[in-house]
């Protein structure tokens, strides 16, 4: 079937320090894959996505590579700020629908 | 600006006592889905309506019913809730099933039951 698995957390930074969530996926074909955030009190917020292999997402100074080798979907982020304190969960699309998978989600706590 | 809304965003019920979650959308998205999201899970998919045709997941119990009276609108119905039905409930939109197209979800109804 299809599903992801992602790095768990919590993760405790200090701000500027650089950031890795590692996520990998299990899926027929082509999915797609998403990273998504979601704050405090708030729903998910699409963070990026890529939809093909070797295709790069990225924003706000976030960036993931889709790895099929691999099969992989890292987050990376070179210098965080106490703002990015959130909960990030890599997901992805099956090849041939939008029913989505999430990853069980990796809380991210920036210190100043 | 154009959103997701969920009403209400804290909803208390008590055990076996029917509930209503409200989810609404001015994207004029095709597709609205139904997640449950229990405490530091990830989100769960119950169901979607791709316009007015319904789609159950496999796993989703049988307390759980939607209604999408129009394109604005979709309920989510727990026709009698259990203490194993709290959650966070969030609704999402997309324009179509693509597997490219990004979701986007509204701020949750957190669902407790006493």
């Amino acid at each position: 079937g299809n599903s992801v698995t992602q790095m768990e957390g919590p993760v405790t930074l200090s701000e500027e320090a650089f950031l890795t969530i590692n996520c990998t996926y299990t899926a027929t074909g082509y999915p797609s894959l998403f990273w998504y955030v979601q704050y405090p009190g708030e729903g998910l917020q699409l963070l990026l996505k890529a939809t093909k292999a070797d295709d790069k997402g990225s924003n706000k100074g976030f960036e993931a590579t889709y790895r099929k080798e691999t099969t992989s979907f890292h987050l990376e982020k070179g210098s965080v700020q106490v703002s990015d304190s959130a909960v990030y969960f890599c997901a992805l699309s099956p090849y041939n629908n939008n029913d989505m998978r999430f990853g069980a989600g990796t809380r991210l706590t920036v210190k100043p | 600006d154009a959103m997701v809304i969920q009403n209400p965003r804290y909803q208390v019920t008590q055990f076996g006592k029917p509930v209503t979650l409200s989810c609404s959308q001015t994207l004029n998205h095709n597709v609205m889905y139904w997640y449950q999201q229990k405490s530091s899970q990830a989100p769960k998919l119950l169901f979607h309506y791709y316009d007015k045709d319904f789609n159950n997941e496999a796993d989703t119990p049988d307390n759980f019913q939607s209604r999408r009276p129009n394109t604005s609108f979709c309920f989510l119905d727990i026709r009698s809730p259990g203490l194993g039905d709290a959650a966070m409930y969030l609704c999402a939109t997309s324009m179509t099933r693509g597997n490219t197209d990004t979701q986007y979800f509204g701020p949750g109804t957190r669902l407790t039951v006493l």
